[in-house]
């Protein structure tokens, strides 16, 4: 069965820092990985999404992950961190045969001045 | 696109009550998920539709919820009856071809029971 780990439920990081955050998968063949962020209140909304290629993929905000196949992760960065970054985010796997997708839990980002 | 519409945004009910909770996809997106999330279990995938057909429904926790779409633009999801451990934010998502497309989420529907 497929399923995703997001190891830190929360992290703080300065404004300008870089970012870091990090998703393993199990999955028996090649899976479709996404990144979603959601604000307060919010719905979920796709920051980028990994099918096939080039395994270094940019998404919407300055956002851009890497899909490495020997490590099982798709950890999403981000080089300057604004305020506004601040939300829940989420990693998630597909390509089961059933067309959903599984969730990681959840990493919650603080941005501090 | 208005995106994916769900009505309430909130919904307070007492136990026992009956709640229904109403979700509009994008229009010409064959597929439609609900999904439930809780502090203590995250994002789960209740059942999802394609072209108004129940395809998995492994997800729904028991008799008491129960799914419909009776056509391509609308579909709920009804408590009956509602318990407090059926507190939680309700969403709705829908997409065109959801292996290789995004799934499109609505804002969710934050039900308390009490």
């Amino acid at each position: 069965a497929q399923s995703v780990t997001q190891p830190d439920i929360h992290i703080t990081v300065s404004e300008g820092a870089s970012l870091e955050l990090r998703c393993n998968y199990s999955y028996g063949a090649t899976p479709y990985l996404f990144w979603y962020v959601q604000s307060p209140g919010q719905g979920l909304q796709l920051l980028l999404k990994y099918f096939s290629g080039d395994t270094l993929v940019q998404g919407i905000k300055g956002f851009e992950a890497e899909f490495k196949r020997s490590q099982s992760s798709f950890n999403l960065r981000k080089p300057s961190v604004h305020w506004s970054d601040a939300a829940e985010y989420f990693c998630a796997v597909g390509g089961n045969s059933g067309y959903a997708l599984n969730f990681g839990k959840g990493t919650s980002l603080l941005v501090t001045p | 696109d208005a995106g994916v519409i769900q009505s309430p945004r909130h919904e307070v009910t007492e136990m026992g009550q009956e709640v229904t909770l109403r979700c509009k996809p994008i229009s010409g997106h064959d597929y439609l998920f609900w999904y439930r999330q809780t502090m203590m279990r995250g994002l789960e995938l209740l059942i999802y539709f394609n072209n108004n057909v129940p395809i998995d429904d492994s997800g729904m926790p028991e008799d008491r919820f129960s799914a419909k779409m009776p056509n391509a633009s609308f579909s709920t999801l009804k408590i009956q009856p509602s318990e407090p451990r059926d507190s939680a934010v309700y969403f709705c998502a829908s997409s065109s071809s959801p292996q290789k497309e995004t799934q499109y989420f609505g804002p969710g529907t934050r039900l308390l029971v009490l």
